[in-house]
């Protein structure tokens, strides 16, 4: 089944202790996408990644870091999580990066940072 | 600068009524596509429609409708004889040509709740 998985779904950490939220994808998609979702403020992505060590920022990219070493997987790190970052992430994949593409999205990863 | 607004934050109706979501997108591109998510309470998005912008022709879709209207920048979504499982919050959201990739700007969602 072609799907996007993360994990963990569900996470309560503290301030500063580090995390990964782990994003992977069994279509063979080249482009993958991590958005934070917040009340009245919609999805808004926090990075992007065009290809295997191709990564960029999006819009909220402060206090994230992301890598792509395999072209399946594309984990979201954060290195001192802060109570701000408390929300609701999802990873996104596509077949490539071109506007207008169907991107197919994970189930979801809560977060909630004490 | 791209936006999408979606003014109507909750909708309430009771099943069978006819409702409409509002989007209202804002793009210099002229090329650019737009699309609706559905986040039903288990949280996942549910794709439910993608339109280009050359593409004006409304779409219906079983109870589903959409109704593009470039002169008035705007993408509303319509469902007709509401049911319980629609209750959701719904997306409108655009990915225009030059935008980094593919990202596609959210609205800020319509949550609907149907009551029986």
């Amino acid at each position: 089944e072609a799907q996007v998985t993360q994990n963990p779904r569900y996470l309560i950490t503290v301030t500063g202790k580090k995390l990964t939220v782990t994003c992977s994808q069994n279509m063979n998609h080249e482009y993958m996408s991590w958005y934070r979702q917040d009340p009245g403020l919609g999805l808004r992505q926090i990075y992007y990644s065009m290809n295997v060590e191709v990564t960029d920022k999006g819009d909220v990219p402060e206090g994230y870091k992301v890598s792509r070493k395999e072209k399946r997987n594309f984990p979201l790190i954060l290195e001192s999580p802060s109570p701000n970052q408390t929300s609701l992430y999802f990873c996104a994949s596509s077949f490539s990066g071109g506007a207008g593409r169907e991107q197919f999205f994970g189930p979801g990863t809560r977060l909630t940072v004490l | 600068a791209q936006k999408v607004t979606q003014a109507q934050t909750e909708i309430s109706v009771v099943e069978k009524e006819d409702v409409t979501l509002d989007c209202v997108y804002e793009t210099r591109d002229t090329t650019y596509y737009l699309f609706w998510y559905k986040q039903p309470p288990s949280g996942e998005l549910v794709f439910l429609i993608r339109r280009n912008s050359f593409d004006e022709q409304n779409e219906i879709s079983g109870r589903y409708s959409w109704n593009f209207q470039k002169s008035t920048s705007s993408f509303n979504f319509t469902i007709t004889a509401s049911q319980v499982v629609d209750s959701a919050v719904y997306f409108c959201a655009l990915s225009g040509v030059y935008n980094q990739g593919g990202k596609l700007i959210f609205g800020q969602g319509t949550e609907l709740s149907v009551k029986p």
